[in-house]
């Protein structure tokens, strides 16, 4: 069974900060990874997502992660954080395009 | 593209009350998926079809609860003698067969008094 795990419930951090998220992931197959990004009373948009090849992936608003299959961990990045970045983020994982399996979610917290 | 678009954006029910919610998919999205969140957690997987076949339910899709999606387009998800434990935020999704990224409705807000 697969089975997602986000370390972190809350990280507060300074705006222009760096930030890193943790997530860890549990399968006995390979599987497709996600970042996800939820705002206040909004629903959810894709930041990046991994499903082969390079294992540091590039996504929207600056933010990025690496693919560690040895630890099976999937942490996203940002050099620098902005105010705006505050919000919800979600690691997911499937296989073969299938359900989304979410962790708990992160809240990311950013002080000016 | 206009998005997933949801309706209602918000509900307010008495438990025993039957409600019905729909979602409107990406147009030539043939996978629409349904998730549910409550306070504090990541969405849940429920159920998802492929045009008009619902090919999964999850085990927390409870006999009260039913989906479907009668022509492959629209899907709406039904609740009967809701509970307060049905309290949540209910999240559509849809994507193309062919490909893997999920994009996500504005989500419907269930309240049960």
């Amino acid at each position: 069974a697969q089975s997602v795990t986000q370390l972190d419930s809350q990280v507060p951090v300074f705006e222009e900060a760096p930030v890193e998220l943790r997530c860890n992931y549990s399968s006995s197959v390979s599987v497709y990874l996600f970042w996800y990004v939820q705002y206040p009373n909004q629903g959810l948009q894709l930041l990046l997502k991994y499903l082969s090849g390079s294992t540091l992936v590039k996504g929207i608003n600056g933010f990025e992660a690496e693919f560690n299959k040895s630890q099976t961990s999937f942490h996203l990045r940002k050099p620098s954080v902005h105010i705006s970045d505050t919000a919800e983020y979600f690691c997911a994982v499937s296989y073969n395009t299938d359900k989304l399996i979410f962790g708990t979610g992160t809240r990311l917290q950013v002080f000016p | 593209d206009t998005g997933v678009s949801q309706d209602p954006r918000h509900k307010i029910t008495k438990r025993g009350q039957n409600v019905t919610f729909r979602c409107d998919p990406i147009s030539e999205h043939n996978r629409l998926y349904w998730y549910r969140q409550t306070l504090g957690q990541g969405p849940e997987f429920l159920t998802y079809f492929q045009n008009e076949a619902q090919l999964e339910k999850s085990r927390l899709l409870s006999d009260r609860f039913s989906a479907e999606r009668p022509k492959g387009s629209f899907s709406t998800l039904e609740i009967q003698r809701t509970e307060q434990g049905d309290s949540a935020m209910y999240l559509c999704a849809s994507s193309p067969y062919y490909q893997d990224t999920q994009y996500f409705g504005p989500g419907t807000r269930l309240t049960v008094l």
